[in-house]
């Protein structure tokens, strides 16, 4: 089945220890990208990755990092979490030659910061 | 589910009339506009999309509208079906060498059967 899967789905975690939040699709697509999702304000990009070892910030990079080190895997690092990057987070990925932007999602990710 | 929809604009249908969910973009080079339906607790999902070259674009039950001048997009969804009900998201991007997608703040459509 196709799909973009994302590890952990909820995660409940303290300021500043360190996490990653695994994405991984399986469709072959060039490009990925994370999104945070927060109530009243939609979804806002954070970082894009339209090849392997390429990737750019999107619109709320500040406290990010990603990696993409092989093609199917985009990995969103929190360094030092914050509570203000409480938040849902999704994973997406796409075909830029047959519709960049018909961009598959995964099931999102949960992240409380206390 | 998860609330996303804190203060979105609603619409609110009965089972097989015609919904019309509007969205105002902001960005003079954005020419791919795109559709999203969000269901409760899942990702996004992927409707239609549209170039700034195109008035109207057709899909299946789906009609996008672009009106550039005033910066407007629409997507009219033909009998409306109580599946339809979600969260419906435009978001803009430009070209398609960058990734960059902005997204609106989202509608809640609620369909009653």
């Amino acid at each position: 089945e196709a799909q973009v899967t994302q590890n952990p789905r909820y995660l409940i975690t303290v300021t500043g220890k360190k996490l990653t939040v695994t994405c991984s699709q399986n469709m072959n697509h060039e490009y990925m990208s994370w999104y945070r999702q927060d109530p009243g304000l939609g979804l806002r990009q954070i970082y894009y990755s339209m090849n392997v070892e390429v990737t750019d910030k999107g619109d709320v990079p500040e406290g990010y990092k990603v990696s993409r080190k092989e093609k199917r895997n985009f990995p969103l690092i929190l360094e030092s979490p914050s509570p203000n990057q409480t938040s849902l987070y999704f994973c997406a990925s796409s075909h830029p030659s047959y519709g960049l932007y018909e961009q598959y999602f995964g099931p999102g990710t949960r992240l409380t910061v206390t | 589910g998860e609330s996303v929809g804190l203060h979105l604009p609603t619409l609110s249908v009965q089972e097989g009339d015609n919904s019309i969910i509007n969205c105002a973009y902001s960005n003079s080079a954005s020419d791919y506009f795109i559709w999203y339906k969000q269901e409760s607790g899942k990702g996004p999902q992927f409707i239609i999309d549209i170039r700034s070259n195109m008035d109207k674009r057709q899909g299946q039950r789906v009609t996008v509208l672009l009106n550039k001048t005033v910066k407007h997009l629409s997507l009219q969804i033909a009998a409306t079906q109580p599946g339809d009900s979600a969260v419906y998201f435009c978001a803009e991007g430009v070209g398609t060498s960058y990734g960059k997608l902005t997204f609106g703040q989202g509608t809640i459509l609620t369909v009653h059967p």
